[in-house]
């Protein structure tokens, strides 16, 4: 079946520690390509996507993501993270193969260590 | 103040007992989705509305029902067909169907007992 996937599915890291999250998605074709963040008691909401173009995307924050289309890859990355970085990461792709729908990865828990 | 309310924030439920969750937008977007998470798997897309009087079905439809009689308001039936009907119940919006960027409430908890 056709699906999103992220690896990790808890990472425990330390403050000023370079955060790297996996995502890889099975579409062919055009897709669109999301990363949602889930603060603890606060709404998901976007950190950032990639549409077209540069495949290297900043989003808010401090992160970003690079979409490597050979390697079917969409990986979130922020050189240095803060407390406040502790909260559910969730990868999403949109793909016109799947009839345009969002399909969600099983999410990340990352914790920051002070 | 724009966005996406969700009411109640926790809800619980005897077995047997169909339950509606709430869902209104004031961001006077065309699309609407419901959402179901659970730990390690992600949001799973129960129904979708591009449009007022239109919905169709997500991955997990079954046990569930919608109406989109209003562009604002997107309510989900739980009912008591849905098997595993305890998880978290996220509602979203969005410009359109598609690739636009979705928007989420902040989710009912439904508990059945």
């Amino acid at each position: 079946a056709q699906s999103v996937s992220q690896h990790n599915h808890h990472v425990i890291l330390s403050e000023a520690a370079s955060l790297e999250l996996g995502c890889n998605y099975s579409y062919g074709g055009t897709v669109n390509l999301f990363w949602y963040v889930q603060y603890p008691g606060q709404h998901l909401q976007l950190l950032l996507k990639y549409f077209s173009g540069d495949p290297l995307v900043k989003g808010i924050k401090g992160f970003e993501a690079e979409f490597i289309k050979s390697k079917f890859s969409f990986n979130l990355r922020k050189p240095s993270v803060q407390w406040s970085d502790t909260a559910e990461y969730f990868c999403a792709v949109n793909a016109r193969a799947a009839g345009n729908k969002l399909t969600f990865g099983g999410g990340t828990r990352v914790l920051v260590k002070p | 103040d724009g966005g996406i309310t969700q009411s109640p924030k926790y809800l619980f439920r005897k077995e047997g007992q169909n339950v509606t969750l709430s869902c209104e937008q004031n961001l006077n977007h065309d699309a609407m989705y419901w959402y179901r998470q659970d730990p390690g798997q992600g949001l799973r897309l129960i129904y979708y509305s591009q449009i007022v009087n239109d919905f169709q079905k997500g991955d997990i439809a079954e046990g569930y029902s919608v109406s989109r009689e209003k562009k604002e308001s997107f309510p989900l039936t739980v009912t008591s067909a849905q098997k595993n009907p305890t998880a978290f119940y996220l509602c979203a919006s969005s410009l359109a169907a598609g690739v636009n960027e979705q928007f989420f409430g902040p989710g009912t908890r439904l508990t059945v007992l």
